[in-house]
């Protein structure tokens, strides 16, 4: 059964801080996703990894294949990026087809 | 480009009756995943369409359903509502999964 873990499940921190996120999983994957949920529920897709590292503004998410272990950091933090991040998998299917298992988010909330 | 459209936005059933969701994808997108996100819980893969034909469900009752349209539209349907399929659902459409998705806004269902 494939798991994801994130943690931690609930983070506050001042305006400007290094945001840090970890997902850990437990079955070979095709890829990585993080997504950013706000208040009301629209989910925002803000990464794909299979391999290495990624940069989108002041967001950077790494994945580690070989640890199944990834992380979505956040530098200069806002009170914009007050949302809930959630990492999600794809697990190898062998073939077959499996929608994506998801981590049950991080709450973030940034206070100015 | 009109991004991943559903409606929708809420609705308000009774248990019992039976709900239709809709789901418009992204102009050229052929499938259509949808997730179920109940209060507390992260998200769970219901169903995934893609050329008209259903390819996986997730662990969910056969009450939940669905269907694709040949312009790669898609209705969920939920039958025999309970209590506890009160959720935000969520659809999300991809060209190819391995170039990633894009989640529309959600429909939240309230069952009373």
């Amino acid at each position: 059964k494939n798991e994801v873990e994130q943690s931690p499940q609930n983070l506050t921190a001042q305006e400007g801080e290094f945001i840090t996120i970890n997902c850990s999983y437990s079955v070979g994957i095709s890829a990585l996703h993080w997504l950013q949920q706000h208040p009301g529920g629209g989910i925002v897709s803000l990464f794909m990894l299979s391999s290495g590292k990624k940069k989108h503004g002041r967001l950077i998410a790494t994945i580690n294949i070989q640890e199944k272990h990834s992380s979505l950091h956040i530098t200069a933090s806002h009170p914009r990026d007050s949302a809930v991040y959630i990492c999600a998998v794809l697990p190898y299917s062998g073939g077959g087809a499996d929608g994506l298992t998801f981590g049950k988010g991080t709450h973030l909330i940034i206070q100015p | 480009e009109a991004g991943v459209t559903q409606s929708p936005t809420h609705l308000i059933k009774t248990r019992g009756q039976q709900a239709t969701l809709r789901c418009s994808p992204i102009s050229g997108h052929t499938s259509v995943y949808w997730y179920q996100q109940a209060l507390g819980l992260g998200l769970q893969f219901l169903l995934w369409y893609d050329e008209g034909e259903e390819r996986n469900r997730g662990n969910f009752p056969p009450r939940f359903s669905g269907r694709q349209f040949p312009n790669y539209s898609s209705e969920l349907n939920v039958n025999a509502l309970e209590l506890e399929d009160s959720a935000l659902y969520l659809c999300a459409s991809s060209a190819d999964r391995d170039y990633g998705y894009t989640f529309g806004s959600g429909t939240r269902l309230t069952v009373v």
